[in-house]
């Protein structure tokens, strides 16, 4: 089984342009998750999404930020108008359900680069 | 919010000891994870703890979770070269799906 897939895994935008990061889940999984990653820091929850549906944006920013996950195709994560402090590494997981013993698993990642 | 404390941040051993590692909250969690990231990927899963109290082995790997819940350590036995990499506790409350993450423990191994 494909584990759970990311592209790109490298981009780098311009301040002011718009960057998308798309993922994948694994297969048989309805449950994704986003988190953001700074240098030498933990990872950060942004977003929760199942199906056309978003079931947690506590962690998302409230402005240049949003995240979808449609009937058809990858989630992706949009960020309008980029800035420097958005370059990070945002990571991408998947379960299977919601609940105990559903865990997480994580993409590659997308490192996202602003100039 | 939920924060979890993690330490040591940096760990360097030389290779065939024992490594230990911990995470400690201020907050009841009801899941406790521990993942390895190695550099320029994403986190793996290395165990899952479900109960307080719980100890859990995979490999040379022992994790417990902490009969307050506010705690777990993980534990490598006999460390070998690709132990090295950043080790990150995880933690979930009852209800959320969110995981909290720790501050992560850089381990390097010599040879």
């Amino acid at each position: 089984n494909a584990g759970v897939m990311q592209n790109p895994r490298h981009l780098v935008r311009r301040r002011g342009q718009e960057a998308r990061l798309r993922c994948s889940p694994m297969k048989g999984h309805s449950h994704v998750y986003w988190y953001r990653q700074l240098p030498e820091e933990g990872l950060k929850f942004m977003v929760y999404l199942q199906k056309e549906n978003i079931i947690d944006e506590s962690g998302m920013p409230k402005e240049r930020f949003s995240a979808e996950f449609p009937k058809e195709g990858p989630s992706i994560l949009r960020i309008q108008q980029v800035v420097r402090g958005d370059s990070a590494a945002y990571f991408c997981a998947s379960s299977p359900g919601q609940g105990t013993y559903n865990e997480q698993f994580f993409g590659p990642g997308t490192r996202l680069t602003v100039l | 919010g939920q924060q979890l404390n993690q330490s040591p941040q940096s760990m360097f051993i030389q290779e065939g000891e024992d490594v230990s590692m911990n995470c400690t909250s201020s907050s009841i969690f009801n899941t406790w994870l521990w993942y390895k990231q190695d550099p320029g990927e994403g986190p793996v899963l290395l165990i899952a703890l479900y109960k307080a109290g719980e100890l859990t082995s995979n490999g040379r790997l022992t994790a417990q979770f902490g009969i307050t819940r506010k705690d777990s350590f993980l534990n490598i036995s006999a460390s070998i070269p690709s132990d090295v990499g950043i080790y990150f506790c995880a933690g979930r409350v009852q209800g959320a799906q969110k995981l909290v993450f720790g501050q992560g423990t850089r381990l390097t191994i010599n040879p």
